[in-house]
């Protein structure tokens, strides 16, 4: 079985620019999940889907993020326009009942 | 307010020597607790999870860790760390809706 994926695994980028992430979760699972780790900080929460609607959207930063996940399967993730504070890794997770599979995260640096 | 606590950012330790990784949650409610491992260039890894039953729960490398509710924390463990072992931990809870939260992580570094 495949497991979660994600594209691309690392991103530089220009201040002012606009990057979308993919995220590719194992076949089935209905729970779909982005987070962002900032340079030595805490794995923080970005939102849930279940299926192809936000359950929880809190924990994005600003508008300039946006996440869609159209029919319930893959996911993205578009910053615009980029920031510095923006840089980090971000991973993707999905589930079925409660247990986290995460993906290998895109590194993304913002210069 | 933070959810989950790794006091220590960095933990060196010589092969073989006993380790433990601290972690300390805060809830007033029921809480599931997980300790996920991402060894280098590899995404993160459930390592174990406490949901109910037993407090004391085990990995199958050797790594163990208790739930303690009294103290609100969940220590991970090993008697005998090996190099394979070098890596970043993350404790984390999850509450009600699904929602995990995550610690700052803790890099193990085995010293041969």
């Amino acid at each position: 079985e495949a497991g979660v994926t994600q594209f691309p695994s690392h991103s530089v980028i220009e201040k002012g620019q606009t990057v979308t992430l993919r995220c590719d979760p194992i076949s089935g699972h209905d729970n779909l999940y982005w987070y962002r780790r900032v340079m030595g900080k805490e794995i923080k929460f970005l939102l849930h889907f279940v299926k192809e609607s936000k359950q929880d959207e809190s924990g994005m930063p600003n508008n300039r993020f946006l996440a869609e996940r159209t029919g319930g399967t893959y996911s993205t993730l578009k910053v615009q326009p980029a920031e510095l504070e923006d840089s980090g890794v971000y991973f993707c997770a999905s589930s079925l009942t409660g247990q986290l599979y995460f993906g290998p995260g895109t590194r993304l640096t913002v210069t | 307010a933070q959810s989950v606590t790794q006091l220590d950012s960095q933990v060196p330790v010589f092969e073989e020597a006993p380790v433990e990784l601290r972690c300390n949650y805060s809830s007033s409610v029921s809480v599931y607790l997980f300790w996920y491992v991402q060894y280098p260039n590899q995404g993160l890894q459930l390592l174990l999870k406490y949901l109910s039953g037993s407090t004391l729960v085990e990995s199958i490398n050797g790594f163990e860790a208790e739930f303690n509710k009294s103290q609100t924390s969940f220590h991970l463990r090993k008697p005998s760390v090996h190099i394979s072992d070098t890596a970043e931990y993350f404790c984390a809870v999850r509450k009600t809706g699904n929602q995990f939260y995550f610690g700052t992580g803790t890099s193990l570094t085995v010293i041969p």
